[in-house]
């Protein structure tokens, strides 16, 4: 199948700094990613829909001058966590739709674990 | 998007055959039902996808009835290395742009 990968996978820093995560479709072109973050005994819950060459689309609650997605090619999408706090530690998770044998599947990155301190 | 629901958790011993339901009750015409499996610590993994009847890959069989109002996981032979998170999701992926949306999904725990 394809391949979804993350970097980094994880990251600690301060708070009131800004953190990067890439997102990247290694085997194909992705016009649509998805950003996902998951707490811890939770289920992943859907932030924003990350659209190559046009705004993000935010899930309600989801604050995106916060959160900054910016999908600048077809492989590469990208989510910064802007003055993150303790309360943004979570599971970060990307994902892209693929054609595969003629049906879309949704494949997804390994994760990225962010600790706000 | 369908709305799914799920058990909360299962367990089994090593060796049986795990079958996961899922009931989807307003699943539309054009939806199609996946389900992925998650471990800790890392993104879902898809399993297996289907539109009726049945499905069967490596790893896993999807029973759909006729009405497609529920699905059903089948995991044969489960091993301590299935111990995992199970989401089955339902939606219409024809279109490239339409994201999934999990539920709480199902914790199987196998036991020795």
């Amino acid at each position: 199948g394809a391949v979804v990968s993350q970097h980094p996978s994880r990251v600690i820093c301060k708070s009131g700094t800004s953190v990067k995560i890439e997102c990247r479709s290694l085997d194909f072109q992705a016009t649509t990613m998805f950003w996902y973050r998951q707490f811890p005994k939770q289920s992943l819950m859907l932030m924003a829909t990350s659209n190559e060459g046009s705004k993000a689309t935010y899930e309600q609650g989801v604050e995106k001058d916060k959160f900054l997605i910016n999908h600048a090619s077809l492989t590469l999408s990208t989510l910064t966590v802007t003055s993150a706090h303790p309360e943004d530690s979570s599971f970060y998770i990307c994902s892209a739709r693929a054609l595969t044998s003629g049906k879309w599947a949704q494949y997804f990155g390994p994760g990225t674990r962010l600790l706000v301190l | 998007l369908a709305k799914t629901t799920q058990p909360i958790s299962m367990d089994s011993y090593e060796g049986q055959e795990v079958n996961i339901t899922c009931s989807h009750n307003n699943i539309a015409t054009n939806d199609y039902i996946t389900w992925y499996q998650q471990f800790p610590s890392q993104g879902p993994r898809f399993i297996i996808q289907g539109y009726k009847t049945k499905v069967t890959n490596e790893v896993a069989s999807l029973f759909i009835p006729a009405d497609r109002k529920s699905s059903t996981l089948s995991l044969p032979r489960v091993s301590l290395s299935d111990t995992a998170v199970y989401y089955c999701l339902v939606g219409d992926w024809n279109s490239g742009n339409t994201p999934l949306v999990f539920g709480k999904g199902t914790r199987l725990s196998v036991i020795a």
